[in-house]
């Protein structure tokens, strides 16, 4: 069975210090992982991807991810917000020969950059 | 040069009557979904058509109806809405080729029923 779990449904930091979402997935396959993020009213827009090749992998913005087999993990980060990096992101799963393409999402992290 | 698009943006409408949400894509992908996206921000997939044909069909009202007239087109018709159904839906595209693992979301469409 496959399921995505993001560890917090808020995480509010100030900008200029270091973003930490966290994201633990199950799955049955060797997986891809992704990170979309969400801006209000705004559609999903790809951050980054692992698909099993280098699993320290760098996204767009400053984002990156580290996959972590033992830990069943894809945490995502950041050194330094920025008050634009304030949005929804969701972590998500694609396991290995799953139906083209289906994916499973994470429920989502709401993330406050305060001034 | 829009990748994925759909119309409309925003959708109000009574219960018991029936709309449809369009989606086009124009790059060139082979496979299209549709996401329903709930209050609590939760995306869950409810179809997905490869190449005009139908591959993924989750536990959806068969009031939910999607078409899909040619592989860059993936539309959604709903029959005899249900203010459950209010929610924004998210059409997407990926290839079944080369960066398959990708997908290509559209900007949303909010259905909101009275």
């Amino acid at each position: 069975a496959q399921s995505v779990t993001q560890l917090d449904s808020h995480v509010s930091v100030s900008e200029g210090t270091p973003v930490l979402l966290r994201c633990n997935y199950s799955s049955s396959y060797s997986p891809s992982l992704f990170w979309y993020v969400q801006h209000p009213n705004k559609g999903l827009q790809l951050l980054l991807k692992y698909t099993s090749a280098a699993t320290l992998v760098k996204g767009i913005n400053g984002f990156e991810a580290e996959f972590k087999k033992s830990e069943t993990s894809f945490h995502l980060t950041k050194p330094s917000a920025h008050m634009s990096d304030a949005a929804e992101y969701f972590c998500v799963v694609r396991p290995r020969g799953s139906t083209l393409g289906r994916l499973y999402f994470g429920r989502g992290t709401q993330l406050t950059v305060w001034p | 040069d829009t990748a994925v698009s759909q119309t409309p943006k925003y959708l109000v409408t009574q219960m018991g009557n029936d709309k449809s949400i369009k989606c086009e894509q124009n790059l060139g992908h082979d496979t299209m979904y549709w996401y329903k996206q709930d209050s609590k921000k939760f995306l869950k997939i409810m179809f997905s058509y490869n190449n005009k044909e139908l591959i993924i069909n989750e536990t959806v009202p068969n009031r939910f109806s999607p078409k899909s007239p040619d592989k860059a087109h993936l539309n959604l018709h709903i029959n005899s809405l249900e203010l459950g159904d209010s929610a924004v839906y998210f059409c997407a595209s990926t290839p079944t080729s080369g960066n398959a693992d990708t997908q290509y979301f559209g900007p949303g469409t909010r259905l909101t029923v009275l």
